[in-house]
């Protein structure tokens, strides 16, 4: 089993509607999650963190938690086009300062 | 520079040769962290430093990789006797103090070709 799993994708959805993605971790012990955002061809960038059971908004950004079954996700609203990037998770493991990231999903916005 | 620097921004080398790439963090970060990441895959993380020692090189996926952080701010990540399965996108990441509390500030990444 991969530390962090998440479906490679693609994932098409029409300009303005939501935009679910999801992710499994394995380590229990896992306290602090990211979801990165990179553009073909850049480098990951932050977008969101959470670090507490339930969700987390900012913006059209909500990132949801669950420690009991190992899930997290981000659900992006009113998605544009300029959202279509892969949204890689990334979650700490091995006592905390290691960042495990999934394979990513790949998401397009279409017009 | 405001953000991390990583040289070169593209290295094309010969199987069996030696090469170098080169981390300048973020002033002031203390964490640095070496990923690799091939096609269609995420980020593989490969060595972690906290200041100049190496805190966590469990990613590194043989002898032939090494990496050093001599005075806590450049990092070198070097390979010897590259081999084809080495090429990939070799991305260094800076954090103020590490990947629990903060972010990771990622550079533009080195891209290793080994023909």
């Amino acid at each position: 089993q991969k530390e962090v799993e998440q479906n490679s994708g693609p994932l098409s959805v029409p300009e303005g509607a939501i935009a679910s993605l999801n992710c499994t971790y394995s380590d229990r012990g896992s306290q602090s999650f990211f979801w990165y955002r990179q553009y073909s061809g850049k480098s990951p960038e932050l977008i969101m963190f959470i670090y507490s059971n339930g969700d987390k908004e900012d913006g059209r950004f909500t990132a949801q938690l669950n420690k009991a079954s190992q899930y997290v996700s981000l659900l992006i609203r009113d998605s544009q086009p300029s959202d279509s990037a892969t949204y890689l998770c990334a979650v700490n493991t091995g006592g905390g300062n290691k960042l495990t990231f999934g394979t990513g999903t790949q998401l397009k916005v279409e017009l | 520079g405001a953000g991390v620097s990583q040289t070169p921004s593209n290295k094309v080398t010969e199987k069996g040769k030696y090469v170098e790439l080169r981390c300048d963090p973020i002033s002031g970060h203390t964490a640095l962290y070496w990923y690799r990441q091939s096609l269609g895959q995420g980020p593989e993380f490969l060595i972690y430093f906290q200041g100049t020692g190496a805190a966590d090189d469990s990613g590194l996926p043989n002898d032939r990789f090494f990496a050093v952080r001599p005075e806590g701010s450049v990092s070198t990540l070097k390979i010897q006797r590259t081999e084809r399965g080495d090429s990939a996108v070799y991305l260094c990441a800076s954090s103020l103090r590490g990947a629990d509390t903060g972010e990771l500030f990622f550079g533009e990444g080195s891209r290793l070709t080994v023909l």
